[in-house]
């Protein structure tokens, strides 16, 4: 079966730090990948997707960044945190054509 | 893009009320889905909606797609408190995207 794994779980940063969240989904080949963000209390805002190594669409101008350098693995990085960044930050995956999201535990993020 | 809007935002009931959201889309839609978010957890998808006026049940919930494919509805018999969470209705734009909105936060008070 499939199972999708994301961490670090919960992360307390200062502003100005650089951050990296992994992403890696077990048990399917070229899945579609994406990283989400929820804001407290708030709906999901799509940052970035990801149908193939590689190939990274993102949806937010902002100062993060992602990467898929294996088939299966999922990165969201930024150079510098700003206190905005704050959130429970999501990967999902789907299976191409099915659009149907399974989603990992989440990252909550707090920049101080 | 396509954007839903979904109401109300926030729900509270009593336990063993009715609740109802509804999702509303200015545009036809190619299908919807439903996911549920419990408090501190992340969303899981409870359903795919294809067909117009397609209706679709799972134990108390009920899911309607409107016959124009621009409208959906979830609604629940009798709540639980297991049933708290926020619920979304997200739409897929261009091929791969899921774009969630705002969700409506359901709270029961036992």
């Amino acid at each position: 079966s499939q199972t999708i794994h994301q961490w670090p779980a919960t992360l307390v940063q200062p502003v100005g730090s650089p951050l990296s969240l992994e992403c890696t989904v077990e048990g399917t080949s070229n899945p579609n990948l994406y990283w989400y963000r929820q804001a407290a209390g708030r709906g999901l805002q799509l940052l970035f997707y990801s149908v193939g190594i590689g190939q990274i669409s993102s949806e937010v101008p902002q100062n993060l960044s992602a990467s898929r350098p294996q088939d299966r693995q999922f990165i969201l990085s930024s150079k510098k945190l700003l206190l905005s960044d704050s959130g429970f930050y999501l990967c999902a995956w789907s299976t191409l054509g099915a659009n149907v999201l399974t989603f990992g535990a989440g990252s909550r993020l707090t920049v101080l | 893009g396509q954007q839903v809007m979904q109401i109300p935002q926030y729900q509270h009931v009593q336990e063993g009320e009715d609740f109802t959201t509804y999702c509303n889309s200015s545009t036809t839609l190619s299908n919807i889905q439903w996911y549920k978010q419990r408090p501190g957890g992340h969303p899981v998808f409870l359903i795919q909606l294809v067909k117009s006026g397609e209706v679709k049940k799972q134990k108390r919930l009920t899911f309607q797609f409107g016959e124009a494919k621009k409208n959906s509805s979830l609604h629940i018999t009798a709540t639980q408190t297991t049933d708290v969470g926020t619920y979304f209705c997200p739409i897929i734009q261009g091929a791969q995207k899921l774009v969630f909105g705002q969700g409506t936060r359901l709270t029961i008070n036992p």
